[in-house]
């Protein structure tokens, strides 16, 4: 069965500085990887997603996350920290086909002034 | 692009009474829908899946004759909570995968509350 950890269930940065939020899989065949922002009380964004294409993928609001195979990672990276950014980050994986997706337990990012 | 409509986005309901929340794909037909519960503070965990015209697979330890899950169409999925207690309070979240977007489409969230 597939699963992600989360290391760090809060980070905290200022503002401008850089965003490193973890995420570790387990699989047993190649997965698809995600990564969704969460605001409070609201439903789940999707930031960026792996599917077999280019191990380093672009999503949107400057994210970006590279798979590593070797290391079993997809990292979340954002270079400059807005005070926009702080929310509640999911990382998830499924297998190809749509299987359900099983989410880590979540990091909550911290932007200071 | 792909669009889930989940309503209602807030609910308070008695102790004992039954709430239906309904997941309705907008733009594509979603022959399977993924329902998780989100407590405060935690994450998404999968409570059951469901497919159009078939019975619903539950999670271990999801009691099936209280989260009624009915996909009678391919763009309508309901949960219905039966008998709802307090310890049901929590955020419902209904999730269809999304092949022509390579993804998953979330519904905005329902935020029951059993007093």
């Amino acid at each position: 069965a597939q699963s992600v950890t989360q290391l760090g269930s809060h980070v905290s940065v200022s503002e401008g500085a850089l965003v490193l939020l973890r995420c570790n899989y387990s699989s047993s065949v190649p997965p698809y990887l995600f990564w969704y922002v969460q605001y409070p009380n609201q439903g789940l964004q999707l930031l960026l997603k792996y599917t077999s294409a280019a191990t380093l993928v672009k999503g949107i609001n400057g994210f970006e996350a590279e798979f590593k195979k070797s290391e079993t990672s997809f990292h979340l990276t954002k270079p400059s920290a807005h005070m926009s950014d702080a929310a509640e980050y999911f990382c998830a994986v499924s297998l190809k086909g749509f299987q359900k997706l099983v989410f880590g337990t979540g990091t909550r990012l911290l932007v200071s002034p | 692009g792909a669009v889930v409509s989940q309503h209602p986005s807030r609910v308070i309901c008695k102790s004992g009474t039954s709430v239906k929340i309904e997941c309705r794909s907008l733009d594509f037909q979603a022959t399977t829908m993924f329902w998780y519960r989100q407590f405060p503070k935690q994450s998404l965990m999968l409570m059951a899946t469901s497919n159009e015209g078939s019975k619903a697979t539950y999670e271990q330890g999801v009691e099936k004759d209280k989260f009624l899950i009915n996909h009678a169409s391919l763009t309508l999925s309901t949960l219905t909570v039966t008998s709802a207690h307090p310890e049901d309070s929590s955020f419902y979240i209904c999730s269809a995968p999304h092949q022509v977007s390579d993804g998953y489409t979330f519904g905005s969230g329902t935020r029951l509350t059993v007093v």
